[in-house]
């Protein structure tokens, strides 16, 4: 079975500061990582996946994430955070089916 | 990239009624898509897995008789909500899995339901 852990419900950071939002799961076969953005009353938008290959995986809006498979992580990191990438993180993990985290709150303040 | 639309976006509905919800994948086929539940400030829940011409498989703990699923193309999936009552209010994402592209899922833009 899988699962998904996001240790932050919140993260606050000021504009141009750098963030990590913190992921880590268990899965018993193959991993196929996501982390996705929702911003509000709207659907999920796909950061970034991992799927096979290199362990640092860029995405869009320029976060990026690193898998690590002795640490079982997934974490999720932009180096200088703008106001407009305030929204919900959602880190999953595809399996039989796409097993979703509890989601990170990333509130930029100017 | 491949896109997944919703219809309608925004209902409101009295309770008792039902209410139909729309996903369509519109440049791919989608043999199987997803349907999750979200509350506010809440995680995804997923409610069930339709497959193209078959029978919904439904999460533990989802009223199927409650939740109709109905899959009956490659691009078109619906949801309807019967005997709608205030806590179906949600917002609701359904969500394509293009088998084309390594089995990536691509999301709609979400429903958001509110039963009166």
């Amino acid at each position: 079975a899988q699962s998904v852990t996001q240790l932050d419900s919140q993260v606050p950071v000021f504009e141009e500061a750098p963030v990590e939002l913190r992921c880590n799961y268990s899965s018993s076969v193959s991993v196929y990582l996501f982390w996705y953005v929702q911003y509000p009353n709207q659907g999920l938008q796909l950061l970034l996946k991992y799927l096979s290959g290199s362990t640092l995986v860029k995405g869009i809006n320029g976060f990026e994430a690193e898998f690590n498979k002795s640490q079982t992580s997934f974490h999720l990191r932009k180096p200088s955070v703008h106001i407009s990438d305030t929204a919900e993180y959602f880190c999953a993990v595809l399996g039989d089916k796409l097993i979703f985290g509890t989601g990170t709150r990333l509130q930029v303040f100017p | 990239g491949a896109v997944v639309s919703q219809h309608p976006s925004r209902v409101i509905c009295k309770s008792g009624t039902s209410v139909k919800i729309e996903c369509r994948s519109l440049d791919f086929q989608a043999t199987t898509m997803f349907w999750y539940r979200q509350f506010p400030k809440q995680s995804l829940m997923l409610m069930a897995t339709s497959n193209e011409g078959s029978k919904a498989t439904y999460e533990q703990g989802v009223e199927k008789d409650k939740f109709l699923i109905n899959h009956a193309s490659l691009t078109l999936s619906t949801l309807t909500v019967t005997s709608a009552h205030p806590e179906d209010s949600s917002f609701y994402i359904c969500s394509a899995r293009d088998h084309g592209r390594r089995g990536e899922q691509y999301f709609g833009p979400g429903t958001r339901l509110t039963v009166t």
